[in-house]
């Protein structure tokens, strides 16, 4: 079965200093994973994800195969990256597995 | 372009009664993917309609059914409302199948069982 794991369910840390998300997850084939974010009061939206190798606001994340990790990060936290960080995988059926979300708190 | 939009807002049922939650997906998009995220809880998948199909369906019992129309708008419905129904309920539109798709959640509806 698919499964994705997000061991924090809080992160804090402080401006300016490097911040990790982790992901784990489960999957019997080639996963397609995803970062999403919530910012206060909007909708859940797309960061990143790992097939566009891309950057996007500082953060990046690397699929790990061996490790089965995704892990997002980002070399210098900003207090505008507060929000809700969803780990997400596409599996076989088209379908989205998320995780159950780590709240990061970037603290002045 | 419009965005996902969800209606209504805010529902409150008694147990046993049924519900009808709509989405209208954003312009262009011909998928329509349909979540349940209770609370401290990531969105889990409940079904995603692909041209009026279903087209794949998370671990979700036969009371929780759905519809797309030709427009590509969805309807999410449950019958026989239970307790633990109470969520929040999120729909994401996307644009075809077999690529790297991104989907565009919709603001959610809240449901509470009383």
């Amino acid at each position: 079965a698919q499964r994705v794991t997000q061991p924090e369910k809080l992160l804090s840390v402080f401006k300016g200093a490097p911040v990790e998300l982790k992901c784990n997850y489960s999957y019997s084939g080639s996963p397609e994973l995803f970062w999403y974010v919530q910012y206060s009061r909007q909708r859940l939206q797309l960061l990143l994800r790992h097939i566009s190798r891309e950057s996007i606001k500082g953060f990046t994340a690397d699929l790990n195969k061996g490790e089965t990790s995704f892990h997002l990060k980002k070399p210098f936290a900003q207090e505008e990256d507060s929000a809700m960080y969803y780990c997400a995988l596409k599996n076989y059926g088209q379908n989205f597995v998320f995780g159950p979300g780590t709240r990061l708190s970037v603290l002045p | 372009e419009t965005g996902v939009t969800q209606s209504p807002t805010h529902l409150i049922k008694t147990r046993g009664q049924q519900v009808t939650l709509r989405c209208s997906s954003q312009s262009g998009h011909n998928t329509v993917s349909w979540y349940q995220q209770a609370l401290g809880q990531g969105p889990q998948f409940i079904f995603q309609y692909y041209r009026e199909e279903e087209n794949g369906r998370g671990n979700f019992p036969p009371r929780f059914s759905g519809l797309q129309f030709p427009n590509y708008s969805s309807e999410l419905n449950v019958n026989a409302l239970e307790l633990d129904d109470s969520a929040l309920y999120l729909c994401a539109s996307s644009f075809g199948q077999g690529e790297p798709d991104t989907q565009y959640f919709g603001p959610g509806t809240r449901l509470t069982v009383l």
